[in-house]
């Protein structure tokens, strides 16, 4: 079965630090890649997704995230953080085949210190 | 003008008894999804309804009942329930043929059962 696994559960950073997190998923086919973000107690909104053309994609606050098909991975970035950015963000494919089933990470909990 | 809302935010209730919550979009899409995210954040996807038919049924107890009277509208009523049922519940939207595409999320239900 599909999965998808990201390799920080939490992260700390002192703002202005420059942020990865990584995200990789198992699953041979053709993929559409999300990043989600919730900031406390809240829902979560999209930060950024890549269906096809360009691996680099700009998502909103700053965010990008790169896919790379080799490494099937999709690890997003920022260059400086905000205070604003502590939140927990999640990694999500869906196949192209099926019905858009999100399949999520186990979430990243990023804490950013002012 | 709130595009996937949900009822109740909160919910306490005693095990062994029975619940519904409630989903509503108005962005026209013609997809709805619930998924469960548990204490340790991690989501998954529950059911889809696409056209008020189900199209995703995924590994969970006959407890869990989804309905959905049109296309705008995804309920979740919950019989008997568990300890094991408290979780955060997300509706989420999108249009299905001719995709892929996003998913918008709800604001979530707190579900407590004691």
């Amino acid at each position: 079965a599909q999965s998808v696994s990201q390799h920080n559960h939490h992260v700390i950073l002192s703002e202005a630090a420059s942020l990865e997190l990584g995200c990789n998923y198992s699953y041979g086919g053709t993929v559409n890649l999300f990043w989600y973000v919730q900031y406390p107690g809240q829902h979560l909104q999209l930060l950024l997704k890549y269906f096809s053309g360009d691996p680099l994609v700009k998502g909103i606050k700053g965010f990008e995230a790169e896919f790379i098909k080799s490494k099937f991975s999709f690890n997003l970035r920022k260059p400086s953080v905000q205070w604003s950015d502590t939140a927990e963000y999640f990694c999500a494919v869906t196949m192209n085949t099926g019905f858009q089933k999100l399949v999520f990470g186990t979430g990243t909990r990023l804490l950013v210190s002012p | 003008d709130t595009a996937v809302s949900q009822t109740p935010k909160y919910l306490v209730t005693q095990m062994g008894n029975d619940k519904s919550i409630k989903c509503e979009q108005n962005l026209g899409h013609d997809t709805m999804y619930w998924y469960k995210q548990d204490s340790k954040k991690f989501l998954k996807i529950m059911f889809s309804y696409n056209n008020k038919e189900l199209i995703i049924n995924e590994t969970v107890p006959n407890r869990f009942s989804p309905k959905s009277p049109d296309k705008a509208h995804l309920n979740l009523h919950i019989n008997s329930l568990e300890l094991g049922d408290s979780a955060v519940y997300f509706c989420a939207s999108s249009f299905l043929a001719g995709g892929p595409y996003e998913q918008y999320f709800g604001p979530g239900t707190r579900l407590t059962v004691t």
